[in-house]
């Protein structure tokens, strides 16, 4: 238990859905993160949140939508996802954005 | 962008046996940061360090600095070791991590 909490944990949708991630942090940490970790792919960078401000958005597609009311819970909207989309969503929190990270279980999404 | 290399993709190894899994990074980081992921996804972070060396229990790991290098050594390997082990970089001008490709180990009993 990492002190962060993903839900779904599991997620199949179809490609007109729209289904949201949620991602809470019970740490007091002020960063937050969203991976995503693809099929034989290294896990890349999505978004950060520092402060309840986004601080990065790595050139993600803009049917993936995040959002950060407090700095305890963090959520990425999907709409109009493709198949290519399906992949392990991680949520990760740290006190600053530069502290270790410390990740939740993750979300396995499925586009069909 | 930091290019974050890792090897061996792939080790198989006895129980009992001495690892080493390597890093190298290719612009100035904050910090490396060693994790571990077990089948089902879930990451844990083993170790966050920006200089020296680290150790818990049977884990060590270690980072130059200058020659933008960092191993993860494994001392008397048992199969509960089995798992993707992951390098990541921080800092190098962007927030968030940047990955190596994992390296996945099994350890055979």
């Amino acid at each position: 238990e990492t002190g962060v909490t993903q839900t779904p944990r599991h997620l199949v949708m179809g490609m007109t859905n729209k289904k949201s991630l949620k991602c809470e942090q019970h740490l007091g940490h002020n960063a937050m993160y969203w991976y995503k970790q693809s099929a034989k792919k290294p896990l890349e960078l999505m978004f950060v949140y520092n402060f309840k401000e986004q601080t990065e958005n790595n050139s993600v597609p803009s049917r993936f939508s995040p959002e950060c009311p407090n700095s305890s819970h963090l959520f990425l909207h999907l709409h109009t996802l493709q198949p290519e989309d399906s992949a392990l969503y991680l949520c990760a929190s740290s006190w600053d954005r530069v502290g270790e990270q410390y990740f939740g279980p993750g979300t396995r999404l499925t586009v069909t | 962008k930091n290019e974050v290399e890792q090897s061996p993709q792939n080790l198989t190894a006895q129980e009992g046996e001495f690892i080493t899994i390597n890093c190298s990074y290719s612009v100035g980081i904050s910090a490396l940061h060693w994790l571990q992921q077990h089948p089902g996804g879930g990451i844990v972070s083993l170790f966050m360090l920006s200089s020296g060396k680290k150790k818990h229990g049977r884990l060590i790991a270690t980072i130059n600095i200058q020659e933008k290098h960092s191993s993860l050594h494994i001392t008397a390997s048992h199969p509960r070791d089995s798992a993707v082990y992951i390098c990541a970089a921080s800092g190098g001008g962007a927030d968030g991590l940047t990955f190596g490709k994992g390296t996945h180990l099994i350890i055979q009993p």
